[in-house]
C-alpha cells in the first residue's frame, strides 16, 4: 500500500517569506496527488491537484506544487506567505485506476507571524 | 462551499451513548468517505462507501458503523461512546466511478463530537 510522508510537522515563518512543504509518497505506479489546506476550525479545502501533464501545478491562493516523478515528491510552494496562510497543510495520494483509498500525510502546521 | 453537507455541526453527549452523524455528498458524487480527526491521532480514514456498498475500510472501531442509502447520503453510527471518541468527524465525497483514472475528494464542514 502506498504511504505519504510530510517531513515538516511544524513550520514558523514571517510574512513575505517563501514557503516550501515537502511531500513524498511510496508507490511506483501512476498516482493522483493533492494538497489540502485546513484553516483553524475549518474543514479541509482543496488547494491543488495533479493528475498528469505539466508537473508544475498552480492552485488557489498563489500556491503551486511540483511533481518530480523520479523523487516520488510533490512539494508545495508559495513565494510570499501572508498571515492568512496560517493553517495545516495535508498532502494526499491516490493510486490512479483503482479503488484504493486516498492516503493522507500527517499534516504540516504552518504559522505565519506578522 | 464544497457542496458536501454534514449534520449536526456540533454534538455533545455522554459516555456510553450512541449518536448518528449524517452526510450528503456533492451532486453527482457516488462515493462517500468518513474521517476522524483528533489532536493526538491526526486525520484517520474510517470507511468508504460507493453507491451503497462498502469499498474500503480504515481504522474504524467495531463500535462504529456506517451505511450509504439509495439517495447516496451516508450515516456514521457511533455507539458505546468513550471519552476518546471526542473528535471532528469529516465526510468527503468523490465521483469514484469504478477505478476512475482521476478522482478528487471534497470535504464537508465536519461534525464536532464531544463526549463527556
Amino acid at each position: 500500500a502506498q504511504s505519504v510522508s510530510q517531513h515538516n510537522h511544524h513550520v514558523i515563518l514571517s510574512e513575505a517569506a517563501s514557503l516550501e512543504l515537502g511531500c513524498n509518497y511510496s508507490y511506483g505506479g501512476t498516482v493522483n496527488l493533492f494538497w489540502y489546506v485546513q484553516y483553524p476550525g475549518q474543514h479541509l479545502q482543496l488547494l491543488l491537484k495533479y493528475f498528469s501533464g505539466d508537473p508544475l501545478v498552480k492552485g488557489i491562493k498563489g500556491f503551486e506544487a511540483e511533481f518530480i516523478k523520479s523523487k516520488f515528491s510533490f512539494n508545495l510552494r508559495k513565494p510570499s506567505v501572508q498571515w492568512s496562510d496560517t493553517a495545516e497543510y495535508f498532502c494526499a495520494v491516490k493510486v490512479a485506476d483503482s479503488w484504493g483509498k486516498f492516503q493522507f500525510g500527517a499534516g504540516t502546521q504552518v504559522v505565519v507571524t506578522p | 462551499d464544497s457542496g458536501v453537507t454534514q449534520t449536526p455541526k456540533h454534538l455533545i453527549t455522554a459516555t456510553g451513548q450512541r449518536v448518528t452523524l449524517r452526510c450528503s455528498p456533492r451532486s453527482g458524487d457516488l462515493s462517500v468517505y468518513w474521517y476522524q480527526q483528533s489532536l493526538d491521532q491526526g486525520l484517520q480514514f474510517l470507511i468508504q462507501y460507493y453507491n451503497g456498498e462498502e469499498r474500503a475500510k480504515g481504522n474504524i472501531l467495531e463500535r462504529f458503523s456506517a451505511q450509504q442509502f439509495p439517495d447516496l447520503h451516508s450515516e456514521l453510527n457511533l455507539s458505546s461512546l468513550e471519552l476518546g471518541d471526542s473528535a471532528l468527524y469529516f465526510c468527503a465525497s468523490s465521483v469514484a466511478t469504478g477505478g476512475a483514472r482521476t478522482d478528487t475528494q471534497y470535504f464537508g464542514p465536519g461534525t464536532r463530537l464531544t463526549v463527556l
